[in-house]
């Protein structure tokens, strides 16, 4: 059965603080490594990640995947509030388009 | 920015009772998606469709699921007889679908909640 897991669960931080964000997968056929945003509904698109070592940057967040040790990092610098959310990481396959998704990190910026 | 619109926002209906819930995905996406979301819980697969039939399904959609395209732009997701651990949130997405990097890349709707009593 395919796994996806991610860490911390939840994490509280003050405004202006770095954090990382933790998944790791278990598949039997991998093909893409996708962070979402949740806040209030739906899962917002952040990054799709496919190659090892290619770090993905938009603004303040980046990510990298790494294919030997099945994981992937979410970095947010400089946090705002407006960060606060859950991030999901999700995981799709080599054929087919279903996304496996991990519990999610709960993410709380305090101002 | 296109985005998938779903309806309702929430609906409650007793057990027992026949639901349908409603999106229209992003007009030039070609794959489109059910999924839902138990409170506190993972995000869970339910179905995928393409060319107007269904391409992968998880166990959680049995019998009492379906899925339909009735137009060019609906895509419905029916749940027969409602039970009470039905009762989540129901996200519809679509994708581009194909064999090029965007495949996998799903835009989701805000979702539909659902509450079964």
């Amino acid at each position: 059965e395919d796994k996806v897991v991610q860490s911390p669960l939840s994490l509280v931080v003050h405004e202006g603080d770095t954090v990382t964000l933790n998944c790791s997968y278990e598949v039997t056929n991998f093909r893409s490594l996708l962070w979402y945003k949740q806040e209030k509904k739906a899962p917002t698109f952040l990054f799709m990640l496919t190659s090892s070592g290619i770090e993905k940057k938009s603004g303040r967040l980046s990510s990298i995947l790494d294919k030997k040790e099945l994981s992937s990092i979410l970095n947010i610098t400089a946090t705002q509030t407006g960060d606060s959310a859950i991030y999901l990481c999700a995981v799709g396959p080599n054929a087919g388009n279903m996304l496996t998704f991990g519990g999610g990190t709960r993410l709380m910026v305090k101002p | 920015e296109p985005e998938v619109t779903q309806t309702p926002s929430h609906q409650v209906t007793q057990m027992g009772q026949e639901v349908i819930l409603r999106c229209v995905p992003i007009s030039n996406h070609l794959y489109f998606y059910w999924y839902r979301q138990i409170l506190g819980q993972k995000v869970e697969f339910l179905v995928s469709f393409y060319n107007n039939e269904i391409s992968e399904k998880s166990e959680i959609f049995d019998d009492q699921f379906s899925v339909e395209r009735p137009d060019g732009s609906n895509f419905t997701l029916k749940i027969r007889s409602t039970k009470l651990e039905d009762s989540a949130m129901y996200f519809c997405a679509s994708s581009e679908g194909g064999r090029g990097l965007g495949a996998n890349v799903l835009t989701f709707g805000a979702g539909s909640r659902l509450t079964v009593l």
